[in-house]
């Protein structure tokens, strides 16, 4: 079935260490998002990727589309202490005429001061 | 801006019961959706509404159900409650919805619904 998978689940890094998470679907996507959630919070949008080969970057946040929309990737640069949480991937698949969001189970991310 | 405004934050129910959800979008936003998350499935799409209508649908059985009302405030219902039911409910608003490629989705805090 329609599945988006995300690894690794957790990941525990010292602080300034870089840290990537990677989200791969099961069909071809025609985008994809990504979320960061902090503990007790609720998803925050972060970025949205829509062309083949898409990159984004966003201060020290860099995200990548894949050539065949089917994988997604995001690359923190220098963790901090503020980076903490459960990071997302999202992606609209389609069944007929019903479109559906299908999230990744998300990367919670660990980092130590 | 006021954001994505839901009620109640938290409620406590018994097998069999119901509850309904209330969800605030974004004003201007006319795409509700309505997400189950819990430590085991993640964020599971439940259902999506546009403009009063139910646009798109996830894979939960009928005792899950929804709807919108002309301001674009939302409610979701679940009925004949199951301990698995217990979850944390999110929604999100956003101006276009599941349609478009520019769905960026506001969630607001969720309702952590505990079936005991």
């Amino acid at each position: 079935g329609q599945q988006v998978m995300q690894i690794p689940q957790y990941q525990h890094v010292q602080e300034g260490e870089d840290f990537t998470t990677y989200c791969n679907s099961s069909t071809t996507l025609s985008n994809i998002q990504w979320y960061k959630q902090r503990p007790g919070g609720h998803p925050v949008f972060l970025i949205q990727l829509v062309k083949s080969g898409e990159v984004k970057k966003q201060k020290r946040l860099t995200f990548q589309f894949g050539e065949a929309k089917k994988n997604s990737s995001l690359h923190i640069t220098a963790t901090q202490t503020t980076d903490v949480g459960t990071y997302f991937c999202a992606g609209p698949f389609n069944a007929g005429n019903n479109r559906k969001l299908i999230w990744g189970l998300g990367t919670s991310l660990a980092v130590n001061p | 801006k006021a954001g994505v405004t839901q009620t109640p934050r938290y409620l406590i129910k018994t097998r069999g019961q119901q509850v309904t959800l209330s969800c605030s979008p974004i004003s201007g936003h006319r795409s509700v959706s309505w997400y189950q998350q819990t430590p085991g499935q993640g964020l599971q799409f439940l259902f999506e509404y546009f403009s009063e209508t139910q646009r798109n649908k996830g894979n939960f059985p009928g005792r899950f159900s929804g709807r919108q009302f002309s301001n674009s405030r939302s409610e979701m219902n679940v009925s004949t409650l199951e301990l698995g039911d217990s979850a944390l409910y999110l929604c999100a608003s956003s101006l276009t919805g599941l349609a478009t490629n520019t769905g960026e989705l506001f969630f607001g805090e969720g309702s952590r619904l505990t079936v005991l």
